[in-house]
């Protein structure tokens, strides 16, 4: 069975760079089946989507956060990341990773994000 | 980006009763819509993709309809369990946008 687990610092300081990371269990982080990302969730607020990766090299990210957000993969460690730079307290959030199921082979679009981690809290402050 | 609205924001319903939640898009995106069920403290829980289709182990009240800019979810037969919020998302292109959410109270 599929898990996934965020792992990184529950606190930031302000400015600093947030680093997270996804450990994939029970499944090969090399499937060209799944894209893999990052969605957050600030305290009593909703969703919100940062990033994905595909196959270890394509990436996309939010627009809103693109020039602060870096997504990459580590297969061999079987794990992604996200690095987020010049954190505000506005991004002080509930993180989490989660593996977004394709529709076919080409991954062109997918169905949505089928397994989840449990989160991390993450908290900037000083 | 792909706005997505969803209506009501929160609703208050009997065990038994048919509860029906819209989503809509600010532009079309076919059926490229999932929803998601997020109960307080955990993770949100992938519920129908391709906007009627039922994910694998999901209780079969939960329904899904919809194409192009507006869709729905339905929970046939409310229950006691089902209390929680639920947010659509749009798949069809990036940047994925989610719904602001509809809090659903037993």
């Amino acid at each position: 069975q599929l898990q996934l687990q965020e792992s990184g610092p529950g606190l930031v300081k302000p400015s600093e760079t947030l680093s997270l990371t996804c450990t994939v269990s029970g499944g090969s982080i090399r499937s060209s089946s799944y894209y893999w990302g990052w969605v957050r969730q600030p305290p009593g607020k909703g969703l919100e989507w940062i990033g994905s990766i595909y196959d270890m090299q394509t990436t996309y990210h939010n627009p809103s956060l693109r020039s602060r957000v870096t997504l990459y993969g580590d297969a061999s460690k079987n794990q992604f990341s996200l690095k987020m730079s010049s954190v505000t307290a506005a991004d002080t959030a509930v993180y989490y990773c989660a593996r977004h199921r394709c529709s076919s082979s080409s991954c062109f679009k997918i169905y949505g994000m089928d397994v989840w981690g449990q989160g991390t809290t993450v908290t900037v402050s000083s | 980006d792909i706005q997505m609205t969803q209506s009501p924001s929160s609703v208050s319903a009997s065990v038994g009763d048919r509860v029906t939640i819209t989503c809509r898009a600010s532009q079309g995106i076919s059926s490229w819509l999932a929803w998601y069920q997020q109960k307080p403290g955990k993770a949100p829980k992938l519920l129908i993709y391709a906007a009627s289709s039922l994910q694998s182990g999901g209780p079969s009240r939960f329904s899904g309809s919809g194409f192009g800019t507006d869709f729905t979810l339905t929970i046939s037969s409310l229950q006691p369990e089902d209390s929680a919020t639920y947010y659509c998302q749009q798949a069809n292109s990036f940047p994925f946008t989610f719904g602001p959410g509809t809090k659903v109270d037993i």
